[in-house]
Protein backbone atom coordinates (compact mmCIF):
# COMPACT_ATOMS: atom_id res chain seq x y z
CA UNK A 1 0.00 0.00 0.00
CA UNK A 2 1.23 3.11 -0.92
CA UNK A 3 1.35 5.74 1.77
CA UNK A 4 1.45 9.35 2.49
CA UNK A 5 2.86 11.27 5.86
CA UNK A 6 1.01 14.68 6.65
CA UNK A 7 1.30 17.22 9.28
CA UNK A 8 -1.03 16.55 11.94
CA UNK A 9 -2.14 20.39 12.18
CA UNK A 10 -1.67 23.76 10.86
CA UNK A 11 -2.57 27.09 11.45
CA UNK A 12 -2.85 29.98 8.68
CA UNK A 13 -4.28 33.72 9.20
CA UNK A 14 -7.31 34.35 6.89
CA UNK A 15 -6.41 35.63 3.71
CA UNK A 16 -2.93 34.25 3.41
CA UNK A 17 -1.67 31.72 1.15
CA UNK A 18 -1.70 28.14 2.80
CA UNK A 19 1.02 25.06 1.79
CA UNK A 20 -0.22 22.13 2.88
CA UNK A 21 2.70 19.25 2.58
CA UNK A 22 2.52 15.82 1.95
CA UNK A 23 5.72 13.38 1.93
CA UNK A 24 5.05 9.98 0.11
CA UNK A 25 8.48 8.38 -0.58
CA UNK A 26 7.54 5.28 -1.67
CA UNK A 27 4.99 6.57 -4.58
CA UNK A 28 4.99 4.27 -7.70
CA UNK A 29 5.28 5.75 -11.38
CA UNK A 30 1.56 5.21 -12.24
CA UNK A 31 -0.04 6.72 -8.37
CA UNK A 32 -1.70 10.12 -9.06
CA UNK A 33 -1.40 12.30 -6.10
CA UNK A 34 -4.98 13.30 -4.99
CA UNK A 35 -6.11 15.71 -2.50
CA UNK A 36 -9.68 16.13 -0.69
CA UNK A 37 -10.71 17.47 2.46
CA UNK A 38 -13.36 17.10 5.15
CA UNK A 39 -15.42 19.82 6.47
CA UNK A 40 -16.75 19.44 9.96
CA UNK A 41 -19.68 17.41 10.00
CA UNK A 42 -19.40 16.36 5.99
CA UNK A 43 -17.98 13.90 4.01
CA UNK A 44 -14.67 14.42 2.25
CA UNK A 45 -14.87 16.85 -0.85
CA UNK A 46 -12.42 16.10 -4.25
CA UNK A 47 -9.83 19.65 -4.29
CA UNK A 48 -7.54 18.31 -6.67
CA UNK A 49 -5.03 15.55 -8.11
CA UNK A 50 -2.52 15.57 -10.33
CA UNK A 51 0.36 12.82 -11.76
CA UNK A 52 3.56 14.81 -12.86
CA UNK A 53 3.12 18.39 -13.59
CA UNK A 54 1.81 21.11 -11.27
CA UNK A 55 -1.76 21.28 -11.20
CA UNK A 56 -4.16 24.42 -10.83
CA UNK A 57 -7.94 24.56 -10.34
CA UNK A 58 -10.09 27.49 -8.98
CA UNK A 59 -10.15 25.56 -5.28
CA UNK A 60 -6.07 25.17 -4.88
CA UNK A 61 -3.15 24.37 -6.54
CA UNK A 62 -0.79 21.29 -6.46
CA UNK A 63 2.92 21.53 -6.72
CA UNK A 64 4.42 17.74 -7.28
CA UNK A 65 8.19 17.95 -6.63
CA UNK A 66 10.32 16.79 -9.39
CA UNK A 67 10.74 13.06 -8.11
CA UNK A 68 7.37 12.79 -6.88
CA UNK A 69 8.56 11.93 -3.10
CA UNK A 70 6.49 14.87 -2.30
CA UNK A 71 3.88 17.02 -3.30
CA UNK A 72 2.34 20.38 -1.83
CA UNK A 73 -1.22 21.63 -1.85
CA UNK A 74 -1.50 25.37 -1.83
CA UNK A 75 -4.58 27.71 -0.80
CA UNK A 76 -3.67 30.94 -2.28
CA UNK A 77 -5.92 33.38 -0.02
CA UNK A 78 -7.16 31.19 3.21
CA UNK A 79 -10.68 31.74 4.18
CA UNK A 80 -12.73 30.78 7.49
CA UNK A 81 -14.65 28.01 5.05
CA UNK A 82 -11.07 26.13 4.49
CA UNK A 83 -11.16 24.95 7.87
CA UNK A 84 -11.04 21.33 7.53
CA UNK A 85 -8.96 18.02 7.23
CA UNK A 86 -7.22 18.06 4.10
CA UNK A 87 -6.39 14.43 2.95
CA UNK A 88 -2.87 13.90 0.44
CA UNK A 89 -4.33 10.09 -1.39
CA UNK A 90 -2.33 8.16 -3.52
CA UNK A 91 -4.37 6.16 -6.41
CA UNK A 92 -3.43 3.59 -8.67
CA UNK A 93 -5.37 2.37 -11.24
CA UNK A 94 -7.54 -0.80 -10.01
CA UNK A 95 -6.83 0.32 -6.57
CA UNK A 96 -9.08 1.59 -3.66
CA UNK A 97 -7.98 4.73 -1.64
CA UNK A 98 -6.12 4.75 1.03
CA UNK A 99 -6.87 8.09 3.07
CA UNK A 100 -4.16 9.13 5.73
CA UNK A 101 -5.15 10.92 9.08
CA UNK A 102 -5.08 14.15 7.18
CA UNK A 103 -3.73 17.83 8.36
CA UNK A 104 -5.95 19.76 10.53
CA UNK A 105 -6.02 23.00 9.03
CA UNK A 106 -6.58 26.30 11.81
CA UNK A 107 -7.93 29.49 9.92
CA UNK A 108 -7.28 32.11 11.91
CA UNK A 109 -9.57 35.31 11.34
CA UNK B 1 -27.81 17.53 -10.13
CA UNK B 2 -28.63 15.97 -6.45
CA UNK B 3 -25.61 14.78 -4.82
CA UNK B 4 -24.83 11.36 -2.91
CA UNK B 5 -27.80 10.56 -0.34
CA UNK B 6 -26.80 8.49 2.92
CA UNK B 7 -29.78 7.19 4.84
CA UNK B 8 -30.35 7.29 7.50
CA UNK B 9 -28.43 10.11 8.85
CA UNK B 10 -27.87 8.53 12.23
CA UNK B 11 -28.39 4.85 14.01
CA UNK B 12 -28.36 3.61 17.53
CA UNK B 13 -28.11 -0.41 17.73
CA UNK B 14 -27.29 -2.22 20.26
CA UNK B 15 -24.64 -5.23 20.58
CA UNK B 16 -25.34 -8.62 18.32
CA UNK B 17 -28.08 -6.78 16.31
CA UNK B 18 -27.50 -6.08 12.53
CA UNK B 19 -28.09 -3.10 10.53
CA UNK B 20 -28.37 -1.96 7.10
CA UNK B 21 -27.27 1.21 5.53
CA UNK B 22 -27.92 2.88 2.31
CA UNK B 23 -26.52 5.16 -0.33
CA UNK B 24 -27.95 6.63 -3.74
CA UNK B 25 -25.08 7.71 -5.72
CA UNK B 26 -25.68 10.87 -8.08
CA UNK B 27 -27.35 9.63 -11.21
CA UNK B 28 -25.45 8.05 -13.54
CA UNK B 29 -22.24 7.00 -11.53
CA UNK B 30 -22.10 3.48 -11.56
CA UNK B 31 -18.91 2.81 -9.24
CA UNK B 32 -19.87 2.95 -5.21
CA UNK B 33 -17.37 2.22 -2.63
CA UNK B 34 -17.74 2.60 1.14
CA UNK B 35 -15.50 3.83 3.71
CA UNK B 36 -15.29 3.81 8.14
CA UNK B 37 -14.58 6.63 9.78
CA UNK B 38 -13.36 6.67 13.45
CA UNK B 39 -11.66 8.74 15.69
CA UNK B 40 -8.56 6.50 16.04
CA UNK B 41 -8.18 4.66 12.88
CA UNK B 42 -9.28 7.87 10.02
CA UNK B 43 -10.70 6.96 7.15
CA UNK B 44 -10.76 3.32 5.95
CA UNK B 45 -11.80 1.55 2.81
CA UNK B 46 -14.78 -1.05 3.39
CA UNK B 47 -15.43 -2.15 -0.32
CA UNK B 48 -16.50 -0.98 -3.73
CA UNK B 49 -19.28 -1.59 -6.54
CA UNK B 50 -18.92 -1.28 -10.00
CA UNK B 51 -22.01 -2.30 -12.17
CA UNK B 52 -23.18 -4.61 -9.50
CA UNK B 53 -20.26 -6.15 -9.10
CA UNK B 54 -17.55 -6.30 -6.01
CA UNK B 55 -14.65 -5.23 -7.36
CA UNK B 56 -12.25 -4.36 -4.28
CA UNK B 57 -12.37 -5.18 -0.43
CA UNK B 58 -10.63 -3.63 2.00
CA UNK B 59 -9.48 -5.04 5.28
CA UNK B 60 -12.63 -5.68 7.58
CA UNK B 61 -13.98 -9.27 8.93
CA UNK B 62 -16.77 -10.71 6.84
CA UNK B 63 -19.73 -9.36 8.76
CA UNK B 64 -19.42 -6.25 6.83
CA UNK B 65 -21.05 -7.16 3.46
CA UNK B 66 -22.54 -4.82 0.76
CA UNK B 67 -24.17 -4.58 -2.24
CA UNK B 68 -25.03 -2.72 -5.00
CA UNK B 69 -28.72 -2.54 -7.22
CA UNK B 70 -29.14 -1.92 -10.90
CA UNK B 71 -30.11 1.17 -10.27
CA UNK B 72 -26.25 1.30 -8.94
CA UNK B 73 -28.03 2.29 -5.40
CA UNK B 74 -26.11 0.62 -2.69
CA UNK B 75 -26.45 -0.70 0.77
CA UNK B 76 -24.28 -2.21 3.56
CA UNK B 77 -24.97 -4.30 5.86
CA UNK B 78 -23.20 -5.61 9.77
CA UNK B 79 -23.80 -8.21 11.09
CA UNK B 80 -23.62 -9.32 14.71
CA UNK B 81 -22.85 -5.38 15.88
CA UNK B 82 -19.26 -5.08 17.98
CA UNK B 83 -19.03 -1.87 20.50
CA UNK B 84 -16.26 -0.85 17.90
CA UNK B 85 -18.45 -0.82 15.02
CA UNK B 86 -19.55 2.25 16.13
CA UNK B 87 -18.16 5.12 13.64
CA UNK B 88 -19.09 7.25 10.57
CA UNK B 89 -20.05 5.54 7.44
CA UNK B 90 -19.61 7.05 4.29
CA UNK B 91 -20.57 6.14 0.81
CA UNK B 92 -19.15 7.83 -2.36
CA UNK B 93 -19.65 7.53 -5.97
CA UNK B 94 -17.81 7.78 -8.99
CA UNK B 95 -18.10 8.02 -12.35
CA UNK B 96 -15.70 5.38 -13.57
CA UNK B 97 -14.70 4.06 -9.79
CA UNK B 98 -11.35 2.46 -9.32
CA UNK B 99 -10.90 2.23 -13.21
CA UNK B 100 -11.10 5.70 -13.82
CA UNK B 101 -7.90 7.56 -12.65
CA UNK B 102 -9.43 10.99 -13.10
CA UNK B 103 -12.57 10.35 -11.92
CA UNK B 104 -12.43 11.83 -8.28
CA UNK B 105 -15.00 10.12 -5.55
CA UNK B 106 -18.51 12.02 -4.38
CA UNK B 107 -19.09 11.81 -1.09
CA UNK B 108 -22.50 11.49 1.00
CA UNK B 109 -22.56 12.97 4.88
CA UNK B 110 -22.31 9.43 6.35
CA UNK B 111 -24.54 7.41 8.22
CA UNK B 112 -23.15 7.82 12.04
CA UNK B 113 -24.30 4.47 14.14
CA UNK B 114 -23.81 4.29 17.59
CA UNK B 115 -22.94 0.60 19.22
CA UNK B 116 -24.80 0.38 22.72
Amino acid sequence: DAKTTQPNSMESNEEEPVHLPCNHSTISGTDYIHWYRQLPSQGPEYVIHGLTSNVNNRMASLAIAEDRKSSTLILHRATLRDAAVYYCILRDTGNQFYFGTGTSLTVIP
Amino acid sequence: KAGVTQTPRYLIKTRGQQVTLSCSPISGHRSVSWYQQTPGQGLQFLFEYFSETQRNKGNFPGRFSGRQFSNSRSEMNVSTLELGDSALYLCASSLRGTGGINSPLHFGNGTRLTVT
